[in-house]
């Protein structure tokens, strides 16, 4: 199974700021994807982070709000922009195997806005 | 478009008591089926998964059987312990939808000595 690794696991931002979150995954995949999970909720998908091409972003959710990078096919970033306490959630990474019969997932960034 | 269905929580059962939580899908393609499992202040577990019809998932006492009649794909345990508390995710995947997982709301569980 694919080892994944998230940073920040946890951080306190100030309103306002930004925050970048890093996923390694220690083999290379080709789906990978972003999920919030807003307290006492489900996760809900932001987007799928596209090697070498823009990432596809679901309805609700923008790319100027959550840039995200996807240089190579073990590691990609999501920038959550001008952080509101609204965006208090886990931010969970995620990446498929095998044409997307196994989905495996990051201990998830916890990030608290004040 | 898919969607998941899950028992409505939360679930507080006795050390050694039987376990069900209920979960039915619909997917427009042949998706793969999961469960997994969030401890407190912690990221989400695979539990099992199953990724055809009459497929049986498997792990830590934990099982369940992809139903493709019914569509469902509910979690079973025949005894659960104290530290099997926690919130439980049925999710699917699909391959034709580039493998992105719908999740659906999660089920808390408690189990009390």
């Amino acid at each position: 199974s694919a080892v994944i690794s998230q940073k920040p696991s946890r951080d306190i931002c100030q309103r306002g700021t930004s925050l970048t979150i890093q996923c390694q995954v220690d083999s290379q995949v080709t789906m990978m994807f972003w999920y919030r999970q807003q307290p006492g909720q489900s996760l809900t998908l932001i987007a799928t982070a596209n090697q070498g091409s823009e990432a596809t972003y679901e309805s609700g959710f923008v790319i100027d709000k959550f840039p995200i990078s996807r240089p190579n096919l073990t590691f990609s970033t999501l920038t959550v922009s001008n952080m509101s306490p609204e965006d208090s959630s886990i931010y969970l990474c995620s990446v498929g195997q095998d044409s997307g019969n196994t989905i495996y997932f990051g201990e998830g960034s916890w990030l608290t806005v004040v | 478009g898919n969607s998941v269905t899950q028992m409505e929580g939360p679930v507080t059962l006795s050390e050694e008591a039987f376990l069900t939580i209920n979960c039915t899908y619909t997917a427009t393609g042949y998706p793969s089926l999961f469960w997994y499992v969030q401890y407190p202040g912690e990221g989400l577990q695979l539990l099992l998964k199953a990724t055809k019809a009459d497929d049986k998932g498997s792990n830590k006492g934990f099982e369940a059987t992809y139903r493709k009649e019914t569509t469902s794909f509910h979690l079973e345990k025949g005894s659960v312990q104290v530290s099997d508390s926690a919130v439980y995710f049925c999710a699917l995947s699909d391959s034709t939808n580039a493998g992105k997982s719908t999740f659906g709301d999660g089920t808390t569980l408690t189990v009390k000595p």
